[in-house]
């Protein structure tokens, strides 16, 4: 069970292009999701929690006019990277927590590797 | 987000042997988990353990946690080829749900 459907897997696109990723929870509702960045070698990065129904918290630092979240229902999130360029590119993941407690993990998506050429 | 500290940064062992990995961290937490990710992969909970938990195990795994300390550790043991991955240790404080990851130790098992 807790399975989290991220897509697409990988996306390579010139610059200027505006990609969306979307991240489903398939097998539960996911009351928080979370979406973030990977630099090769290095740990994650926190982007931004979304609650389903509210605005994104971006953590400092983020832009939320560049990385658009939308998390419109309790199964569905999606990122928005707006006129993505080359510095934009890196491996962007995603997971989502059911329930409020504690004690939740965080099921995470197989990532979106974003090339920008 | 401030990050724990893991050790060591890369541990290759040949299969069979026991794999330790180190985690630390700074602030009090609500609980401390363990996750796992293959190369280019998204990552895979392994195992949760409380605050007011001191050793947690589940199959190969067998996790410590020293609140004195602020440290925890996750032991594999008898590994395997296919265990060959980075870990990641992260924290979950009383304030807020976030996790606040640590910096990861690639682990290599040598067939």
């Amino acid at each position: 069970g807790a399975v989290v459907s991220q897509h697409p897997s990988r996306v390579i696109c010139k610059s200027g292009t505006s990609v969306k990723i979307e991240c489903r929870s398939l097998d539960f509702q996911a009351t928080t999701m979370f979406w973030y960045r990977q630099f090769p070698k290095q740990s994650l990065m926190l982007m931004a929690t979304s609650n389903e129904g509210s605005k994104a918290t971006y953590e400092q630092g983020v832009e939320k006019d560049k990385f658009l979240i939308n998390h419109a229902s309790l199964t569905l999130s999606t990122l928005t990277v707006t006129s993505a360029h080359p510095e934009d590119s890196s491996f962007y993941i995603c997971s989502a927590r059911g329930g409020r407690g504690w004690n939740q993990p965080q099921h995470f998506g197989d990532g979106t590797r974003l090339s920008i050429l | 987000s401030q990050q724990g500290e893991e050790d060591p940064q890369a541990l290759s062992i040949q299969e069979g042997e026991n794999a330790t990995m180190n985690c630390s961290y700074k602030t009090s937490i609500n609980n401390l988990q363990w996750y796992r990710q293959n190369s280019g992969r998204g990552l895979v909970h392994l195992i949760l353990i409380r605050s007011n938990e001191r050793e947690k195990h589940s199959g190969r795994l067998r996790v410590t946690l020293d609140t004195s300390k602020k440290s925890s550790s996750l032991l594999i043991t008898a590994s395997r080829a296919a265990d060959t991955a980075s870990y990641f240790c992260a924290t979950v404080m009383d304030s807020n749900y976030q996790l606040i990851w640590g910096a990861g130790t690639k682990l290599i098992i040598k067939p």
